[in-house]
């Protein structure tokens, strides 16, 4: 099974600032990585597919990049409705697989 | 729009079963795979297999082998995810998730569109 690895588990930041979150394949995925957010109580909602397309009605200031085995989040200017947990996970191979979850706090 | 609604919360007993569906609208039933995901609480995400709605052909991850068993009816456009032997460790929330292939030969997906959960509680 491919392991995702999420740094860091955690951050806390405020409105305004610039925030990456990074994921780490323990294999070569090419492309074949996706973000997920997640808010309290609801299910996950995908930001960003295929490491670097935004999902149709996802705000521009989510993007990603990376490929292989090392890929980035990065939220541009940080809003109070982005407070969440943000999961990458591999469609390369099956079993699909998660990484462990960043939860990013208010400052 | 697409929609995915899932069966309520279920309480269950060491060693029984439980089923959950997962009924689908919006879209034709039959050109998207279904995933199951799961979430135990306060941890993170664990996908547990994935169904094709058209022949109804399955592929389970190896964890739940011989545990899980995923089904549809394509006449209400529902997919149903059973799991047996239950243990304490499977008190989780339960997703089905649409896939949505995003290559043109169909390699690498993401799940597009979720159900709301499904709860299930196994305790004595």
């Amino acid at each position: 099974d491919i392991q995702m690895t999420q740094s860091p588990s955690s951050l806390s930041a405020s409105v305004g600032d610039r925030v990456t979150i990074t994921c780490r394949a323990s294999e070569s995925i090419d492309t074949y990585l996706n973000w997920y957010q997640q808010k309290l109580g609801k299910a996950p909602k995908v930001l960003i597919y295929a490491a670097t397309s935004l999902q149709s009605g996802v705000s521009s200031r989510f993007s990603g990049s990376g490929s292989g085995t090392d890929f980035t989040l990065t939220i541009s200017s940080l809003q109070p409705e982005d407070f969440a947990t943000y999961y990458c996970q591999q469609s390369y191979s099956t079993p699909r697989t998660f990484g462990q979850g960043t939860k990013v706090e208010i400052k | 729009q697409v929609q995915l609604v899932q069966s309520g919360a279920e309480v269950k007993k060491p060693g029984a079963s439980v089923k959950v569906s997962c009924k689908a609208s919006g879209y034709t039933f039959t050109r998207n795979y279904i995933h199951w995901v799961r979430q135990a609480p306060g941890q993170g995400l664990e996908w547990m297999g994935i169904m094709n709605p058209s022949g109804g052909s399955t592929t389970y991850a190896q964890k739940f082998r011989g545990r899980v068993t995923m089904t549809r009816d394509t006449s209400t456009s529902t997919v149903y995810m059973e799991l047996s032997s239950l243990k304490s460790e499977d008190t989780a929330v339960y997703y089905c998730a649409r896939d949505a292939p995003y290559y043109s030969d169909d390699s690498g997906d993401a799940f597009d569109f979720w159900g709301q959960g499904t709860m299930v509680i196994v305790s004595s």
